[in-house]
């Protein structure tokens, strides 16, 4: 079973910086099968990337997911004040159908 | 509109079971899958298993094996998801997802809203 590790726990940053989060894999994720999750206090969490580079519906392209094998991430260009929250990666290539979650990297205000 | 609906909070012994359903509208239910992710209070995501609406087909993820079971009505577009022989640690707002597109399993919008179920003796 693949086992996800997400650096840094926290990220404190002000509006308008870069956001740099890292997700690592315990082995080589299949295919590219690496997504980004967003989840603001007391909501579900919204897709933001698939496929490891896929934006998502809707996402706005100040996301961008890279990475291959056992090292993904997921880069914010700009930091709105939308965009603190905490960040998720997940794998779905490991076993058919089967989904695992990273810890999860909190991006707050400096 | 395409929403998902789920059930209301629970309180349950140790021991017990829980069943909390997942209502969906605005979309054809047999065609995306449905998931079930889990959150602890102040814990992170934890994916629990999808069911396929169509065939009544599941996965589960190896740690609720033998104890989570997800069917579904599909004379009433409603999943379910019920998890036996609760403990303490169970105790996590559950959310249903639909599947992202008919490309790509993942879940993804629309969600439900959550429902917290507590495990307190």
């Amino acid at each position: 079973e693949i086992v996800l590790t997400q650096s840094p726990g926290t990220l404190s940053l002000s509006p308008g910086e870069r956001a740099t989060l890292s997700c690592r894999a315990s082995q080589s994720v299949t295919n590219y099968y690496l997504a980004w999750y967003q989840q603001k206090p007391g909501q579900a969490p919204r897709l933001l990337i698939y496929g490891a580079s896929s934006r998502a519906t809707g996402i706005p392209d100040r996301f961008s997911g890279s990475g291959s094998g056992t090292d993904f991430t997921l880069t914010i260009s700009r930091l709105e004040p939308e965009d603190f929250a905490v960040y998720y990666c997940q794998q779905y290539g490991s076993s058919p159908g089967v989904f695992t979650f990273g810890p999860g990297t909190k991006v707050d205000l400096k | 509109q395409v929403q998902l609906v789920q059930s209301g909070a629970e309180v349950k012994k140790p021991g017990a079971s829980v069943k909390v359903s997942c209502k969906a509208s605005g979309y054809t239910f047999s065609d995306y899958y449905l998931h079930w992710v889990r959150q602890a209070p102040g814990q992170g995501l934890e994916w629990m298993g999808w069911i396929n609406p169509a065939s009544g087909g599941t996965k589960y993820a190896q740690k609720f094996q033998g104890r989570v079971t997800m069917t579904r009505d599909t004379s009433i577009n409603t999943a379910y998801m019920e998890l036996a022989r609760l403990r303490s640690d169970d105790t996590a707002v559950y959310f249903c997802g639909r599947q992202y597109n008919k490309w790509h399993l993942l879940p993804s919008t629309p969600w439900g809203q959550g429902t917290l179920v507590t495990v307190s003796s």
